[in-house]
């Protein structure tokens, strides 16, 4: 009954390798996101698609491909990992990415550690 | 992991105390609570966190009761721009796992 899921929880890799975020909502939002958590607990956000759509595509190094095959999933694809990857990422979603007044449902994040 | 339970909304008057309540009564010794707020199309901005001790910086305090079962987060003197959805949340260092509620949807009235 998960709103937000996410999987894996913890990823543990290594430099040069490609990785793969997966994240599903159930909640019929038409407007998903990805946040990457840094250091200082900040959330930044990276990407959000609005019904499969690339809506915000934040500066971020090409490495990183959003994938939406449908607008209950938006996976995060990870080419040539580096230390500074290793960081928590979120999912979320809200309903309309115009009307976000009424909150964003938040997965429960992602923990990727680069060694 | 903790579950965190808010209020769905609360209404303020502009000037005064906004008063954020959040239980959290299946908190683990070592998990903090942090706050953070969503305003209308950006993204999360993290507001305080505390563990044990009452905390305060520059935008709110935040008062854990003794036993840790809940939390208060306050900003001392509300403004409209302070109108926003605020997330309690569990947050277990060890493991960087955070368990988001619902939020609660602040508006601040003139």
């Amino acid at each position: 009954d998960t709103a937000v899921s996410q999987t894996p929880k913890y990823l543990v890799t290594q430099m040069g390798n490609d990785k793969s975020i997966k994240c599903e909502q159930n909640l019929g939002h038409d407007t998903m996101y990805w946040y990457k958590q840094d250091s200082k607990k900040f959330l930044k956000i990276m990407f959000s698609y609005n019904n499969k759509e690339l809506i915000i595509n934040e500066t971020v190094p090409n490495r990183f491909s959003p994938k939406s095959p449908d607008k209950a999933h938006l996976n995060l694809h990870i080419n040539s990992l580096e230390l500074g990857d290793s960081a928590v990422y979120f999912c979320a979603s809200s309903q309309d990415h115009d009307r976000v007044e009424n909150g964003y449902t938040f997965g429960s994040g992602t923990r990727l550690t680069v060694v | 992991d903790a579950k965190t339970t808010q209020p769905p909304s609360m209404d303020c008057a502009e000037g005064r105390a906004a008063n954020l309540p959040c239980n959290h009564s299946t908190i683990s010794g070592n998990e903090y609570v942090y706050w953070y707020r969503q305003i209308h199309s950006q993204g999360p901005q993290y507001i305080i966190h505390g563990l044990k001790n009452n905390e305060t910086n520059e935008m709110a305090s935040l008062i854990i009761t003794e036993d840790r079962k809940s939390s208060t987060l306050i900003l001392p003197h509300a403004t409209l721009r302070d109108t926003a959805v605020y997330y309690c949340i569990a947050f277990m260092d060890s493991n960087y796992q955070l368990i988001w509620g619902a939020g609660t949807k602040l508006i601040i009235k003139p």
